[in-house]
């Protein structure tokens, strides 16, 4: 079955870009009609959508974020999340998921924002 | 935006009993593209129901959701000891959004 983990730096400075990948694996991320997206979760906090890839390309991002994301697919089954200008307000765990009503979700990775 | 919002925020019932958990949309959630998911400490969200009222693969049939146009409801029927856990409602008929959960505590 599909599985996917995400990679990439625990620490990140202010003012700075935060960089993770998703791996697929069990599954072709072009193969099928799916979207794959990113979501964060602040400590104690609830969910919140950063935004999600179709397999063609196409990108949509929370309107609160737009500005400062950049989601792609990657070579080797991936896609990646970019955000930039990163605050404290960013330290979050960081998932992916497959599809619109998200079936299959990445562990998480916490990514703390801090000099 | 399309604001989902929960109720009640904390629930207390006893294993057995019947929980109710709503979600409330301020539009219309475009082609009932509403789910449901539970969440566990230090554990990823895991889809309850997709569609507003089909359950994910491997969800038991205790776990049921109602529902359409604004208000819709997760109804676990009787309460196991692993139900016990935070749930949220996702929209995903225009953009996505979350609610803002619902902590189902054990009395």
């Amino acid at each position: 079955q599909v599985q996917l983990q995400e990679s990439g730096p625990g620490l990140v400075k202010p003012s700075e870009t935060l960089s993770l990948t998703c791996t697929v694996s069990g599954g072709l991320i072009n193969s099928d009609s799916y979207y794959w997206g990113w979501i964060r979760q602040p400590p104690g906090k609830g969910l919140e959508w950063i935004g999600s890839i179709y397999f063609d390309g196409s990108a949509y991002y929370n309107p609160s974020l737009k500005s400062r994301v950049t989601i792609s697919v990657d070579t080797s089954n991936k896609f990646s999340l970019k955000l930039n200008s990163v605050t404290a307000a960013d330290t979050a765990v960081y998932y992916c998921a497959r599809r619109r009503a998200f079936d299959v979700w990445s562990p998480g990775t916490m990514v703390t924002v801090s000099s | 935006e399309n604001v989902l919002t929960q109720s009640p925020g904390a629930l207390s019932l006893s294993p057995g009993e019947r929980a109710t958990l709503s979600c409330r949309a301020s539009q219309s959630v475009s082609s009932n593209y509403l789910a449901w998911y539970q969440q566990k400490p230090g554990q990823a969200p895991r889809l309850l129901i997709y569609g507003a009222s089909n359950r994910a693969t491997g969800i038991p049939d205790r776990f049921s959701g109602s529902g359409s146009g604004t208000d819709f409801t997760l109804t676990i029927s009787r309460l196991e000891p692993e139900d016990f856990a935070v749930y949220y409602c996702h929209q995903y008929g225009t953009s996505y959004t979350f609610g803002q959960g619902t902590k189902l505590e054990i009395k």
